[in-house]
């Protein structure tokens, strides 16, 4: 089955700053990789995603980009706020699983002012 | 446009009890699937329901089990409870069909002492 492992697991930025956090997976035939939000105590929330016929995405502060060659995919926060405090989520869906997603193991990121 | 709500939000039980757990998924949304999520981990899938059959299962016993409603509604049962069942068990809801998108409820907790 798919296997999806993430870095760092903790990542302190000064306010600002950018944070990238790194996802690999690894089976070649996935095809979707959204990223998740998830404060303390609160629900996990989809922040962007990407498929794998797009190598890059962005909205506003927060880009995804997709190596399929490499098979690792990225998170990129920019100008940083201390709401953007959480823990973020990678995750990856193989073809042919119906919606099955398979989570990294998150990376706690702490904006310090 | 009511997003995905869970019922109950904490719930304690014993070694060996049953448990159900309630799921609504976001209007418009027809397909299911839960996960469990330990203490500083990410969700592990359980399995999904589409037209009130489960679609796909990952790496659970048989005393998970589920079912889906009509109305796209959803319940995951828990037999003879264990103590590493302990866990935030969380549902998500997602149209079925080339929509990947999958959008959590805020999650049950569940102790079991």
């Amino acid at each position: 089955g798919e296997n999806v492992e993430q870095h760092p697991s903790t990542l302190s930025v000064q306010e600002g700053d950018s944070a990238v956090i790194k996802c690999t997976y690894s089976d070649s035939a996935s095809n979707y990789f959204p990223w998740y939000k998830q404060e303390l105590g609160k629900r996990p929330q989809l922040i962007i995603d990407i498929r794998s016929n797009v190598g890059e995405k962005k909205d506003q502060r927060i880009a995804v980009t997709l190596n399929k060659t490499a098979k690792h995919f990225s998170l990129h926060i920019t100008e940083t706020q201390p709401e953007d405090s959480a823990v973020y989520f990678c995750a990856a869906r193989l073809t042919g699983t119906a919606s099955k997603l398979t989570f990294g193991t998150g990376t706690r990121l702490q904006v310090t002012l | 446009d009511a997003g995905v709500t869970q019922s109950p939000t904490h719930l304690i039980k014993t070694r060996g009890q049953q448990v159900t757990l309630r799921c609504s998924p976001k209007s418009g949304h027809d397909t299911v699937s839960w996960y469990q999520q330990a203490l500083g981990q990410g969700p592990q899938f359980i399995f999904q329901y589409y037209e009130e059959e489960e679609r796909q299962r990952g790496n659970f016993p048989d005393r998970f089990s589920g079912h889906q409603f009509p109305n796209y509604s959803s319940e995951l049962n828990v037999n003879a409870l264990l103590l590493g069942d302990s866990a935030l068990y969380l549902c998500a809801s997602s149209l079925g069909g080339r929509r990947y998108e999958q959008y959590f409820g805020p999650g049950t907790r569940l102790t079991v002492t």
